[in-house]
């Protein structure tokens, strides 16, 4: 099956810091999400990326789906503490399973105030 | 607002028991999912509902099965829990394919089975 390598797996950093993670697949994918998920809750859909190359912003979050559609990157700017979670990237694929997401296994993110 | 609604938000079972977790969305999506949540694994597609009266099997789907009740709900039930069915179970729903993957999950039932 499709599978994400998503890193780092974690991050420590501190306020005001500029957070950049990463994707990549051994497969195509048609679609890139991003997600964030706090403790204790779901994970919430940040950026949507439909196209290769397209690149998107969110506030201070911008996201990229790679020109290969085998990777994608979310860059974070100035971070601030309520930046903490768990952040993963989720690919769409092609075939007939086209309505299926893949998850990376995430980044977790500690913001020192 | 409710989008996505899952019941409970948590159960304890004991090893052998049965129960079915609840998840209705109130967003009109065709695409119905259930995953789980394990430390270090990310999310694993346990079931996945395309349609209304169609489901299939995910990554992870034994130990487990689905009901498609109607398109606002589908539920995940557990004939035999075993401890390693402990873990967090998010359901998620998605208008459909193509540009409309993009899904939204519940809060998530938090499941301990001793």
């Amino acid at each position: 099956g499709q599978q994400l390598n998503q890193s780092p797996q974690s991050m420590f950093i501190q306020e005001g810091e500029d957070v950049s993670m990463n994707c990549t697949s051994s497969s195509i994918f048609n679609t890139w999400l991003w997600y964030k998920q706090d403790p204790g809750e779901g994970p919430v859909l940040l950026i949507a990326l439909y196209k290769a190359g397209e690149l998107t912003s969110n506030g201070r979050l911008t996201a990229q789906f790679g020109i290969t559609r085998k990777d994608s990157f979310l860059n974070i700017s100035a971070s601030i503490p309520s930046d903490v979670g768990i952040y993963f990237c989720a690919g769409q694929g092609s075939g007939g399973s086209n309505y299926k997401l893949t998850f990376g296994k995430g980044t977790l993110l500690t913001v020192n105030p | 607002n409710a989008g996505v609604t899952q019941t409970p938000k948590f159960q304890v079972l004991k090893t052998g028991q049965s129960m079915t977790l609840q998840c209705a969305q109130d967003m009109n999506h065709n695409s119905m999912y259930w995953y789980r949540q394990d430390p270090g694994m990310g999310l694993r597609l346990i079931y996945y509902s395309a349609s209304e009266g169609t489901t299939d099997k995910g990554e992870v789907p034994n130990g487990y099965n689905v009901s498609r009740l109607n398109k606002r709900e589908f539920s995940l039930r557990l004939e035999s829990a075993a401890p390693s069915q402990t873990s967090v179970y998010f359901c998620a729903s998605s208008l459909s394919g193509g540009r409309n993957t993009e899904a939204f999950f519940g809060q998530g039932t938090r499941l301990t089975v001793v």
